[in-house]
């Protein structure tokens, strides 16, 4: 059973491109979950998904950024003109979301540089 | 607003001693409580998940207690090692929060051969 993978690892955008970022959950877990860690910070929510719907969006800046989990294929974190400020590993977890289990996997995470 | 909060914020110890890293957090009303570990550069690794209802957990040498009313959790690595060397975040779910952890800044932990 694969774990949480994103892609890709590592990511360089020039500032006002796009960033795309993925993430396929582990096998069987349909809530997927997306944190920023910001360099010499701790690990802050953004937004929390389940198939084709987003639960939590609370943790999203409010322009720019936007998350999509489709009933078929990755979640996506999309960052519109990125800027400087938007340097920072991007981490993507998962969980089963049932009452029994809400243990989270993490994915090894994508590191965004924006140039 | 849930806060937490992980004292010590770095710990060097020689190989052999004990760890013992805690965690505390401002709102009781947690639906569970799990601890990670994360090395440079890399992602986290689930360690301990402690749902409320539980004091405690263990695998290995590692054992975590949940004290509610305290506001506490504590982690205990037994006989460390210098590959125990790592940052341990510890992250709290509240219960009307479902699905969202909130962080700790980790505790950075050095085990020197």
């Amino acid at each position: 059973n694969a774990g949480v993978m994103q892609n890709p690892r590592h990511l360089v955008r020039r500032r006002g491109q796009e960033a795309r970022l993925r993430c396929s959950p582990m096998k069987g877990h349909s809530h997927v979950y997306w944190y920023r860690q910001l360099p010499e910070e701790g690990l802050k929510f953004m937004v929390y998904l389940q198939k084709e719907n987003i639960i939590d969006e609370s943790g999203m800046p409010k322009e720019r950024f936007s998350a999509e989990f489709p009933k078929e294929g990755p979640s996506i974190l999309r960052i519109q003109q990125v800027v400087r400020g938007d340097s920072a590993a991007y981490f993507c977890a998962s969980s089963p979301g049932t009452a029994r289990s809400t243990e989270a996997f993490f994915g090894q995470g994508t590191r965004l540089t924006v140039v | 607003k849930q806060e937490v909060t992980q004292i010590p914020a770095a710990l060097s110890v020689p190989e052999g001693e004990n760890l013992v890293l805690n965690c505390s957090f401002t709102d009781s009303a947690i639906y569970n409580l799990q601890w990670f570990r994360q090395d440079p550069g890399k992602g986290l690794t689930s360690l301990l998940l402690i749902q409320s209802s539980q004091r405690e957990q263990t695998s290995g040498r590692l054992n975590a207690s949940l004290d509610k009313s305290s506001g506490r959790s504590t982690l205990y690595i037994a006989a460390s090692q210098p590959g125990d060397s790592a940052t341990y975040l510890c992250a709290v779910m509240t219960t009307d929060s479902w699905g969202k952890f909130q962080f700790g800044a980790g505790t950075q932990v050095v085990v020197t051969p």
